[in-house]
């Protein structure tokens, strides 16, 4: 059971706009900033939105983030076939002193 | 360039230890927070514990408090999580990651550590 609640799957074809939701608490996503993490099939993951809605260079301005009170969301535009990966959110919890995930989210691109 | 380089993991008997080493190379080492995360097989990631650049904070997830003890040498450019009283529950790749106010902006390749009779 994660701290931070994600869809355990999302789906859309290439080109659409897909958003991947990310729901917390006031402990967590409230009182603190959201990171999303991308992990392609057999890798490590990789920081891809930092402070709610930052991209680290290299990054393509496809993927964007929102926070909004205890929830936040990854939104990617033009869907592309190595989008294809699983996705999770994070952020700092200041009831447990530590950085909580979601359970992570498995894009399928069709 | 950064790398993080994890080792040490392997096969382990429940109840016994196992010490994981982080080597950490392409920027100062001793500048940043560190980080375990650990990912049992087909689950998610599950962060671990983490230090201050001087060792002096460490924080830890409830279910390891107790048994994990995280540390560094900052003269080595090592991070290292002693893992004691391991469990099956603790099987899991384990990777290391750079902190950078929370994110966590480089992460190793991991290393699989298998808790098991």
């Amino acid at each position: 059971q994660s701290v931070l609640t994600q869809p355990p799957s999302a789906s859309g074809t290439p080109g659409q706009r897909v958003t991947i939701s990310c729901s917390g608490s006031s402990s967590n996503i409230g009182s603190n900033y959201v990171y999303w993490y991308q992990q392609l099939p057999g890798t490590a993951p990789k920081l891809l939105i930092y402070r709610n809605n930052q991209r680290p260079s290299g990054v393509p301005d496809r993927f964007s983030g929102s926070k909004s009170g205890t929830s936040a969301s990854l939104a990617i535009s033009g869907l592309r076939s190595e989008d294809e990966a699983d996705y999770y959110c994070a952020a700092w919890d200041d009831s447990l002193s530590g950085t909580v995930f979601g359970g992570g989210t498995k894009l399928t691109v069709l | 360039e950064v790398q993080l380089v994890e080792s040490g993991g392997g096969l382990v008997q429940p109840g016994g230890s196992l010490r994981l080493s982080c080597a950490a190379s392409g920027f100062t080492f001793s500048s940043y927070w560190m980080s375990w995360v650990r990912q049992a097989p087909g689950k998610g990631l599950e962060w671990v514990a983490n230090i201050k650049q001087d060792g002096s904070e460490k924080y830890y997830v409830d279910s390891v408090k107790g048994r994990f003890t995280i540390s560094r040498d900052n003269a080595k450019n090592s991070l290292y999580l002693q893992m004691n009283s391991l469990r099956a529950e603790d099987t899991a790749v384990y990777y290391c990651a750079r902190e950078r106010s929370v994110a966590l902006d480089y992460w190793g390749q991991g290393t699989l550590v298998t808790v098991s009779s």
